[in-house]
């Protein structure tokens, strides 16, 4: 089945500054890769995804990188404030494939801290 | 909110007890799915269901069971053979139509405890 490595495991950055998280996933097959963010005591929440026929896709200060070939993809989250402090999973699945489903296998989570 | 609802909130359990955990969601999602978060672990699927009266064993399955009567509901039953429950368990749910589903929608989780 599907493995999704992430790191780093915690992030600190100061205000302002740009964060980057990555991931690796082993199944060629996979093709559609959302990340969460995960406030303290509330449930993941979608922010960006990006499928495998492009190579990157932004929102405002989010932004995600996929490198299909190196099976790795990137979220950049550039002018960091304090409340983009959370936990952030990566994920990756299988889109249009019966008998999976669209099942996700995550990554073992970042914990991001924006210090002021 | 989120349109998917999980309860308990919080959940104890003693030794040898079986509990379950409810999930309901009113999207008109057709799949469902469980994971269980441990810290430094991520989230590990449990099980997930793509269709009423069908369901799959993800990763960590044993110990566990579920059903899918219904469209709306997929409880989780917590079963004496898990030798390790405490953890948290979020409930989520998609689109599984076509090849552009929804991503998740969340539940905001039960912390199931052994007392």
């Amino acid at each position: 089945g599907e493995n999704v490595e992430q790191h780093p495991s915690t992030l600190s950055v100061q205000e302002g500054d740009s964060a980057v998280i990555k991931c690796t996933y082993s199944d060629s097959a996979s093709n559609y890769f959302p990340w969460y963010k995960q406030e303290l005591g509330k449930r993941p929440q979608l922010i960006i995804d990006i499928r495998s026929n492009v190579g990157e896709k932004k929102d405002q200060r989010i932004a995600v990188t996929l490198n299909k070939t190196a099976k790795h993809f990137s979220l950049h989250i550039t002018e960091t404030q304090p409340e983009d402090s959370a936990v952030y999973f990566c994920a990756a699945s299988m889109e249009g494939v019966t008998g999976g489903g669209n099942k996700l296998t995550f990554g073992t989570g970042t914990q991001l801290k924006v210090e002021l | 909110d989120g349109g998917i609802t999980q309860s308990p909130k919080y959940l104890f359990r003693k030794e040898g007890q079986n509990v379950t955990l409810s999930c309901e969601q009113n999207l008109n999602h057709d799949a469902m799915y469980w994971y269980r978060q441990d810290p430094g672990q991520g989230l590990r699927l449990i099980y997930y269901s793509q269709i009423v009266n069908d369901f799959q064993k993800g990763d960590i399955a044993e110990g566990y069971s579920v059903s899918r009567e219904k469209k709306e509901s997929f409880p989780l039953t917590v079963t004496s053979a898990q030798k390790n429950p405490t953890a948290f368990y979020l409930c989520a749910s998609s689109n599984d139509r076509g090849n552009h589903p929804i991503g998740y929608t969340f539940g905001s989780g039960t912390r199931l405890t052994v007392v």
